[in-house]
Formats: C-alpha cells, sequence, structure tokens
C-alpha cells in the first residue's frame, strides 16, 4: 500500500540524549515535512525538504537536525539542545509545494523526555 | 506568526444533528485553505483544498465554504454519524506557500 510509515510509534529518551524519527514515504513525492503537535496546539512546522538534498527550517527548527538523502526517507533527529521535546511528531509529504497540492500524513510518533 | 482560529474546540452533537465550525485566517496574502480530518490513533486526511473566494466544496456528507475577504471557512457536517467523530484542521497557506495550521475542532458524535 502505498503511504507515509513513521517509526517507532511510541519512544521514551533519557535527558541528553538524541533521538532519530524515521520517515518513509512509497509515494513518490518530492516534498516532506515535520511537524509537531502540542497538547491544546496546532501543528507546527519543523523542517521541510521540497527536493532530495535540500531542506530548509520551519518555524520551530531549533533543538532538530534533518538529512533528506533519499527521495523516500526524511529522519528527524531531536538532538538534546531541544529544550520541551516531549510531543506528538507529524511527518508528511506531497507532490511538490504548489497551491493545491495535498500534504499526506503519517500516523505520528510519540516521544517522552524521562 | 500567522493566527489561523478554529471555533470551537470542541463539539458534542447527537447522531443525526447538523453541525458545523469556523477557521479563521488573515485574509491578506491567501494562496489556499485546506480541511483535514483527523480521527484517533490514525493520520490526518485531506478532505478539501480551496483556492478560490466563494468556493464551495462537497464529499458526501460534509461540505466546505470559502470566504477569502473576510478570512474564514465553515465547515458542514449533515446528519452526523459517530464514524465522523474526529478532529477537524484546517490550514491557511499564504505566499510563503507554507500550511499554518488552526487547533482544530474536537467533534463528538453520540449514537
Amino acid at each position: 500500500d502505498g503511504g507515509i510509515t513513521q517509526s517507532p510509534k511510541y519512544l521514551f529518551r533519557k535527558e541528553g540524549q538524541n533521538v532519530t524519527l524515521s520517515c518513509e514515504q512509497n509515494l513518490n513525492h518530492d516534498a516532506m515535512y515535520w511537524y509537531r503537535q502540542d497538547p491544546g496546539q496546532g501543528l507546527r512546522l519543523i523542517y521541510y525538504s521540497q527536493i532530495v538534498n535540500d531542506f530548509q527550517k520551519g518555524d520551530i527548527a531549533e533543538g532538530y537536525s534533518v538529512s533528506r538523502e533519499k527521495k523516500e526517507s526524511f529522519p528527524l533527529t531531536v538532538t538534546s539542545a531541544q529544550k520541551n521535546p516531549t510531543a506528538f511528531y507529524l511527518c508528511a509529504s506531497s507532490e511538490g509545494m504548489l497551491v493545491g497540492n495535498t500534504i499526506y500524513f503519517g500516523e505520528g510518533s510519540w516521544l517522552t523526555v524521562v | 506568526i500567522l493566527n489561523v482560529e478554529q471555533s470551537p474546540q470542541s463539539l458534542h452533537v447527537q447522531e443525526g444533528d447538523s453541525t458545523n465550525f469556523t477557521c479563521s485566517f488573515p485574509s491578506s496574502n491567501f494562496y489556499a485553505l485546506h480541511w483535514y480530518r483527523w480521527e484517533t490513533a490514525k493520520s490526518p486526511e485531506a478532505l478539501f483544498v480551496m483556492t478560490l473566494n466563494g468556493d464551495e466544496k462537497k464529499k458526501g456528507r460534509i461540505s466546505a465554504t470559502l470566504n477569502t475577504k473576510e478570512g474564514y471557512s465553515y465547515l458542514y457536517i449533515k446528519g452526523s454519524q459517530p464514524e465522523d467523530s474526529a478532529t477537524y484542521l484546517c490550514a491557511f497557506k499564504n505566499a510563503g506557500n507554507m500550511l499554518t495550521f488552526g487547533g482544530g475542532t474536537r467533534l463528538m458524535v453520540k449514537p
């Protein structure tokens, strides 16, 4: 089935450790995104990538890093510099970034810092 | 930071009731307005992408309208069913081409 796969679904991390969330898509989409959701807030954009080997910071990039070495994959690393990493993380993709392009989402990953 | 507001935050209705909720967004530099339905433990699913003032879109019992001049969109559900229970998200796209999401409206339909 075509879609976006995020793993792991649940992750616990000790303070001070980096952790990487995986996102893979088989939709042949050029653009990929990472969003974060906190209780009572809308989705906020962390990073996005319009094409392989290119990515840009979103609204809340501090403490995060990404790579886009393959079209299908856009992993997100939550570094120890991220002050409040406990959140729900959603990966998404779209054919491109034109006005009418629909964004498709994965099922998300819960990260808890203990 | 762009302000996209959704109201109400949550809504309880009886099966069979019709309901509607609102998304407010900046009226300048409008490019598109997206609606998504997000069921618990699933991925958000795209409902509509609306680009023109006065647009009306329909998918089954769900429809949406768009007013870009005053900066709002309504989502309507006719004859709500328990399977309509979900969080409904709107997202505004401006010239920067990024989507800014509202906080969502959580709909619960009681059988």
